[in-house]
């Protein structure tokens, strides 16, 4: 059974470093062809995606905010963990990772968790 | 960036209606496409990957359709459990982007 679970804090002042950890089982991110991703939603709006790592620790940032953030893996501990610099108040929203699944050429979002509300408010 | 506009941004229907969902990438995309539901305060569900491959586990009167550009969402027999928002992803090419959802709501 593959669950995944966000952590990290609640609120950040603008300006700060956001660094959310996805802790997950049920599978293993040295597994070809599987991935992890992160995705945010601001309060009553749509998703966004944000990162995709990769089995091969190969990485995808979405453009608008590659500069911001980065995306890494420990494998050992089952962990992905995102860093967002900078933070600003449009930031604010729930930060979901999901399990990428993959079935022949497509890939997919299969199992998230439950998603962390972050604000940023000074 | 590849763009996903999904119509209607929200739609009324009643329990046992057909209800359809379109969504429009403004670029061919092959059948890179994924539906997903999501209920208030939760997470959002897979229901259909590959434009018209059914996620296991969910209900057969939900249905994708579509190649290219142009793709859609069909719930055969609305159930009360099918409220929700629905939206697409296309995992053609980064950004991976969604469509801006459709609040599906009680007549």
């Amino acid at each position: 059974q593959i669950t995944l679970k966000e952590s990290g804090p609640t609120l950040v002042k603008p300006t700060q470093t956001l660094t959310l950890t996805c802790t997950f089982s049920g599978f293993s991110l040295s597994t070809s062809g599987v991935g992890v991703g992160w995705i945010r939603q601001p309060p009553g709006k749509a998703l966004e995606w944000l990162a995709l790592i990769y089995w091969d620790d190969d990485k995808r940032y979405s453009p608008s905010l590659k500069s911001r953030l980065t995306i890494t893996k420990d494998t050992s501990k089952n962990q992905v963990v995102l860093t967002m610099t900078n933070m600003d108040p449009v930031d604010t929203a729930t930060y979901y990772c999901a399990h990428r699944a993959l079935t022949g050429l497509y890939w997919y979002f299969d199992l998230w968790g439950r998603g962390t509300l972050v604000t940023v408010s000074s | 960036d590849i763009q996903m506009t999904q119509s209607p941004s929200s739609l009324s229907a009643s329990v046992g209606d057909r209800v359809t969902i379109t969504c429009r990438a403004s670029q061919s995309i092959s059948s890179y496409l994924n539906w997903y539901q999501q209920k208030p305060g939760k997470a959002p569900k897979l229901l259909i990957y590959a434009a018209s491959s059914l996620q296991s586990g969910v209900p057969s009167r939900f249905s994708g359709s579509g190649s290219g550009t142009d793709f859609s969402l069909t719930i055969s027999s609305l159930q009360p459990e099918d409220f929700a928002t629905y939206f697409c992803q296309q995992s053609y090419s980064t950004p991976y982007t969604f469509g801006q959802g459709t609040n599906l709501e009680i007549k």
